[in-house]
């Protein structure tokens, strides 16, 4: 069965710091790739998605970017963080095998 | 423009009782549908599901009802356990097309024992 990791659980960093969270997944091959995001009082929002290597879809425009090097890496980044980037980060795949989405265990990131 | 809502941020039950949780989505393209809970500091848990050419879906403890005409889904839960409190996500998709989930905001289910 598929597994998705991601890194740091935590993360605290000041504004203006540049940002990169990693998400790699096992157990399977050419997934979609989903980052979203839950912010205070907020749902989960679809930040950007990726059907394959280097195919990236934003949702939003922000200060955040997303690139696919490999087929089972997914990285969010931003050249410099806001306070309002704070929030729940996850990673989320699709197999194609089934019709729902797993996810990671997430990423709490405090921008301070 | 939010395609998929829960106008309810939260809902007490009584353990033993039966839990209500309602979504409504608009665009009439979606075809499939999901519910997903989350405990904090966890990612989203996969529940349950329902194709737009049924109207419920059964799984144990857990129901959920699709009412086209009036875009509207809801989930049932019962009977409602202490174990149950943790926040509900409705997510919709197109199925022919890339896979992607739109979320609603969430409803915070608390199960009193």
């Amino acid at each position: 069965s598929q597994t998705i990791h991601q890194w740091p659980a935590t993360l605290v960093q000041p504004v203006g710091s540049p940002l990169s969270l990693e998400c790699t997944v096992e157990g399977t091959s050419n997934p979609n790739l989903y980052w979203y995001r839950q912010a205070a009082g907020r749902g989960l929002q679809l930040l950007f998605y990726s059907v394959g290597i280097g195919q990236i879809s934003s949702e939003v425009p922000q200060n955040l970017s997303a690139s696919r090097p490999q087929d089972r890496q997914f990285i969010l980044s931003s050249k410099k963080l806001l306070l309002s980037d704070s929030g729940f980060y996850l990673c989320a795949l699709w197999t194609g095998r089934n019709t729902e989405a797993f996810f990671g265990q997430g990423t709490r990131l405090t921008v301070v | 423009d939010q395609q998929v809502k829960q106008n309810s941020p939260s809902l007490s039950v009584q353990e033993g009782r039966i839990s209500i949780l309602n979504c409504d989505y608009t665009n009439s393209m979606f075809d499939y549908f999901l519910w997903y809970k989350k405990y904090p500091a966890e990612g989203p848990t996969f529940l349950i599901s329902i194709s737009s050419i049924k109207d419920k879906n059964e799984d144990g403890r857990f129901t959920v009802f699709l009412n086209k005409s009036a875009k509207h889904l809801s989930l049932h839960i019962v009977p409602s356990q202490p174990g149950d409190s943790a926040v509900y996500f409705c997510a919709a998709t197109v199925t022919s097309g890339t896979y992607k989930y739109i979320f609603g905001t969430g409803t915070r289910l608390k199960v009193l024992a």
